[in-house]
């Protein structure tokens, strides 16, 4: 079974400038997750989507959106870059077929975003 | 709110020492599910184990096994005979089960290096 892929897996942007970052969960996963990485916050939760519907939120601005298809494929977006919005991305995605139980999340390998 | 913390930033040993990671977490629910990543230099994720809130009993697998213990909040992290491989970065996160969401709330982690 294929992993976790996201896309692009580097990207070099400029303050102000948007971005979307693309996400392909592993087949038959319908919760996606995405997460910042940064030296100094570690790791943070942005959202979470399961069957097209933002299940849960982290604590970030309003800038960073994201949504899911119908194949379960997300794509989360970032407006008017930061130079702090400078991260690795990582998406996740879990089987999630039971509300009352918490699966393993697998990662993707991350996109690596600079802005400058 | 859930915590987790993993109080060692960095540990050093030496090839066949046994090392301990350890994490302590924080949460109000009485079901919740804890999780040991780990983030090789390659940047992806990978999953090791997950325990829920009801089974206490230790984990072993290989040269890695896992210490639960309601008691004290901590769920630490053994690796026998460590090799040069073992070299990365470990994360130990928490989950609360239910509620239709699969957050992970993570500890900012421990860079375990192996030195032959």
């Amino acid at each position: 079974k294929a992993g976790v892929t996201q896309t692009p897996r580097y990207l070099i942007k400029t303050r102000g400038q948007q971005v979307t970052l693309s996400c392909s969960p592993i087949s038959g996963h319908r919760s996606v997750s995405w997460y910042q990485q940064t030296p100094g916050q570690g790791l943070q939760f942005l959202f979470e989507y399961f069957s097209e519907t933002q299940r849960n939120k982290g604590n970030f601005p309003g800038r960073f959106s994201g949504r899911q298809f119908s194949n379960s494929r997300s794509e989360m977006n970032v407006s008017t870059l930061e130079l702090g919005d400078s991260a690795l991305y990582l998406c996740a995605s879990s089987l999630d077929t039971r509300q009352d139980y918490s699966y393993e999340q697998y990662f993707g390998p991350g996109t690596r975003l600079t802005v400058t | 709110a859930q915590k987790v913390t993993q109080a060692q930033t960095e540990i050093s040993v030496v090839e066949k020492e046994d090392v301990t990671l350890d994490c302590v977490y924080e949460t109000r629910d009485t079901t919740y599910y804890l999780f040991w990543y780990k983030q090789p230099p390659s940047g992806e994720l990978v999953f090791l184990i997950r325990r829920n809130s009801f089974d206490e009993q230790n984990e072993i697998s290989g040269r890695y096994s896992w210490n639960f213990q309601k008691s004290t909040s901590s769920f630490n992290f053994t690796i026998t005979a460590s090799q040069v491989v073992d070299s990365a970065v470990y994360f130990c996160a928490l989950s609360e089960a239910g509620g239709g969401s699969e957050k992970l709330v993570f500890g900012k982690g421990t860079k375990l290096t192996v030195n032959p």
